[in-house]
């Protein structure tokens, strides 16, 4: 079955980088997600990458993908006050891509 | 950009009641539509799969006598949550896919806070 992990936590001062780190299970998943939650607001979706892709880069948020150890992570340079939120890997099942597994979640506390 | 709306934002009940929560797509139609249960420490757990005109597909240890779902129409997901119990108490989310062909079109409601009293 599908599972996938995040640490709880993570603090970071503002203007370093952040990395979220990010383990699953499922090996025949197609595509992986990167999501941010803020209080209020509905799941913003903030990346994607393929599974036969190893790396996706968007300005200042880095996706690397390590299929053999199944972990992925999301790099945000220069991190922001504005970044912290909690934020979700997922993973779509085989039969549904539309279908997702989320992570536990990462908790990003940026500070001055 | 699509939204998808989350009637109501927050509802407080009596144990033994049964509450409504409705997710609608305000800008396109929906075949699908997914719930998602938010528990306290942040982990999101899909529930089911709403299917416009069928009967909804249910994750495994989710009873669906406790949560009825109803697709009733391509832009309108109804999650009943019957005879509550503090421990229903939660944050419940929906999303709805705009097009199955891209990955970046799946819309995620607001939630709606669920409190049993």
């Amino acid at each position: 079955g599908e599972d996938v992990e995040q640490s709880l936590f993570l603090s970071v001062r503002e203007g370093d980088s952040s990395v979220i780190n990010c383990t699953y299970t499922d090996s025949s998943s197609t595509y992986l997600y990167w999501y941010k939650q803020e209080p209020g607001a509905g799941l913003q979706l903030l990346t994607y990458i393929f599974s036969n892709m190893d790396m996706k880069q968007d300005q200042r948020l880095t996706v690397l993908l390590n299929k053999k150890d199944k972990h992925l992570s999301l790099r945000i340079a220069d991190t922001q006050t504005g970044d912290s939120a909690i934020y979700f890997c997922a993973e779509s099942v085989r039969y549904n891509t539309d279908k997702l597994i989320f992570g536990t979640g990462t908790r990003l506390q940026v500070f001055p | 950009g699509a939204v998808v709306s989350q009637h109501p934002s927050w509802v407080i009940c009596k144990s033994g009641t049964s509450v409504k929560i409705e997710c609608r797509s305000l800008d396109f139609q929906a075949t699908t539509m997914f719930w998602y249960r938010q528990f306290p420490k942040q982990s999101l757990m899909l529930m089911a799969t709403s299917n416009e005109g069928s009967k909804a597909t249910y994750e495994q240890g989710v009873e669906k006598d406790k949560f009825l779902i109803n697709h009733a129409s391509l832009t309108l997901s109804t999650l009943t949550v019957t005879s509550a119990h503090p421990e229903d108490s939660s944050f419940y989310i929906c999303s709805a896919p705009q097009d199955s062909g891209r990955r970046d079109t799946q819309y995620f409601g607001p939630g709606t806070r669920l409190t049993v009293l």
